[in-house]
């Protein structure tokens, strides 16, 4: 499982609120990514690091904005949370760099009310 | 525009019959594809992969065959067991073009059910 991490687990908001999801991982992994799950549109791309302070935008990244400070963590944050943004959101790690694998993390359940 | 296709949004399959899933793709930078599965309420599991410079690639009972020239790849898995019942997601990638910078594609799954 590449030791992900992602916190909470569930989370239930309100529209407008800020809301901020962790993906920690324990292996030193270079490249991170943040994804969407929502039905008929599979897995989407929201974000993706390249290495500390180094991100970069997906292919849904409009109203969502990352940081990662330290190898470990990375950090998703939905700044005013609307219900459009309700789903179930993955983090990745690449571990082998001359492979494309990415390995998940067991995902967070957002709900926007 | 969906660069990564999986039509069939579902399949049921007898135990022990083989299951094929279907993967097709428009972009043809791809040079690398991926299968994952996924289980509710958990993260997707790589399950294989093969790259472009090969047609075929085995791993126990799970067989992917890649047809360039019809930008198709499939998974084969045989025998199916009913653990292998779960959604399946085919990814893609395009290494040399975007070495250093790699991301992943996807279709948007295939739910496989094994009947017991």
């Amino acid at each position: 499982d590449a030791g992900i991490t992602q916190s909470p687990r569930h989370k239930v908001t309100e529209t407008g609120t800020p809301v901020t999801l962790r993906c920690h991982q324990t292996e030193n992994h270079r490249y991170m990514y943040w994804y969407r799950q929502d039905p008929g549109h599979g897995l989407r791309l929201i974000h993706y690091s390249y290495g500390v302070k180094d991100t970069d935008k997906g292919e849904v990244s409009d109203g969502y904005s990352v940081s990662r400070s330290k190898t470990e963590d990375f950090l998703l944050t939905l700044e005013s949370a609307t219900s459009s943004q309700t789903s179930v959101y993955f983090c990745a790690a690449r571990r082998d760099p001359s492979t494309d694998t990415q390995y998940f993390g067991p995902g967070t359940r957002l709900t926007v009310l | 525009d969906q660069q990564v296709k999986q039509n069939s949004p579902s399949l049921s399959v007898q135990e022990g019959r083989i299951s094929i899933l279907n993967c097709d793709y428009t972009n043809s930078m791809f040079d690398y594809f991926l299968w994952y599965k996924k289980y509710p309420a958990e993260g997707p599991t790589f399950l294989i992969s093969i790259s472009s410079i090969k047609d075929k690639n085995e791993d126990g009972r799970f067989t992917v065959f890649l047809n360039k020239s019809a930008k198709h790849l499939s998974l084969h898995i045989v025998p199916s067991q009913p653990g292998d019942s779960a959604v399946y997601f085919c990814a893609a990638s395009a290494r040399m073009t975007n070495f250093g910078n790699e991301k992943l594609t996807f279709g948007t799954g295939t739910r496989l059910t094994i009947i017991p």
